[in-house]
């Protein structure tokens, strides 16, 4: 079962900055912290993971508390082909990946 | 680079008909999975292979449902007899390895009437 929970819808404006919370409070140490999208009608894809550090790439920053019960994706500059289900996923025993529902982003012009 | 190769991309039975789904992962990818996702709902894990081996098929309803993956490189689902409850969009997904980024198909949609 998912050990994540993240809010079902969030809407942004284009151009703006869009921020995907994640609640992952059961986390233990040695567990990554994931995060995919689904766009419509086409399989998930990676985004970025991290385990404590706060971590950059060229499609968004993961930002994770020092407590590691949290965490928050960011997509800087949001376009409308950001419009998508965000997936926030902790990794399990090295290997194992369980998706929860996702947070369903409406990037809006 | 080629992607995850899926076939078919849509299909439609009748319940207690067999049906099989077909991957082709990325070349050199050691782990391939298997996801059920039903509508609205994340993907959730079936089978996960290492090479040919079984690492995890503690969510496949085995009564049903097989996978196979000979030679470790493409992989077989399939389904016999099939129910309306599974209906969803199965997707597969492979990895260099063992948890790590995981490179999905586009999906194979199967409807059950």
């Amino acid at each position: 079962d998912a050990k994540t929970t993240q809010p079902p819808s969030m809407d942004c404006a284009e151009g703006r900055a869009a921020n995907l919370p994640c609640n992952h409070s059961t986390i233990s140490g040695n567990e990554y912290v994931y995060w995919y999208r689904q766009i419509h009608s086409q399989g998930p894809q990676y985004i970025i993971h991290g385990l404590k550090n706060n971590e950059t790439n060229e499609m968004a920053s993961l930002i994770i508390t020092e407590d590691r019960k949290s965490s928050t994706l960011i997509l800087p500059h949001a376009t409308l082909r950001d419009t998508a289900v965000y997936y926030c996923i902790v990794r399990v025993n090295f290997n194992k990946f369980y998706f929860g529902s996702g947070t369903k982003l409406n990037v809006k012009p | 680079e080629a992607g995850v190769a899926q076939s078919p991309r849509y299909k439609i039975i009748e319940k207690r008909q067999s049906v099989a789904f077909w991957c082709n992962p990325i070349s050199g990818h050691a782990t391939l999975y298997w996801y059920q996702q039903i509508l609205g709902q994340g993907p959730k894990l079936l089978i996960q292979f290492q090479n040919n081996g079984v690492v995890d098929d503690s969510q496949l309803p085995k009564d049903r449902f097989s996978a196979e993956r000979l030679k470790g490189v493409d992989s077989t689902l399939k389904i016999q007899p099939a129910k309306l409850e599974d209906s969803a969009v199965y997707l597969c997904a492979s990895s260099l390895s063992p948890g790590g980024e995981q490179y999905f198909g586009p999906g194979t949609r199967l409807t059950v009437t």
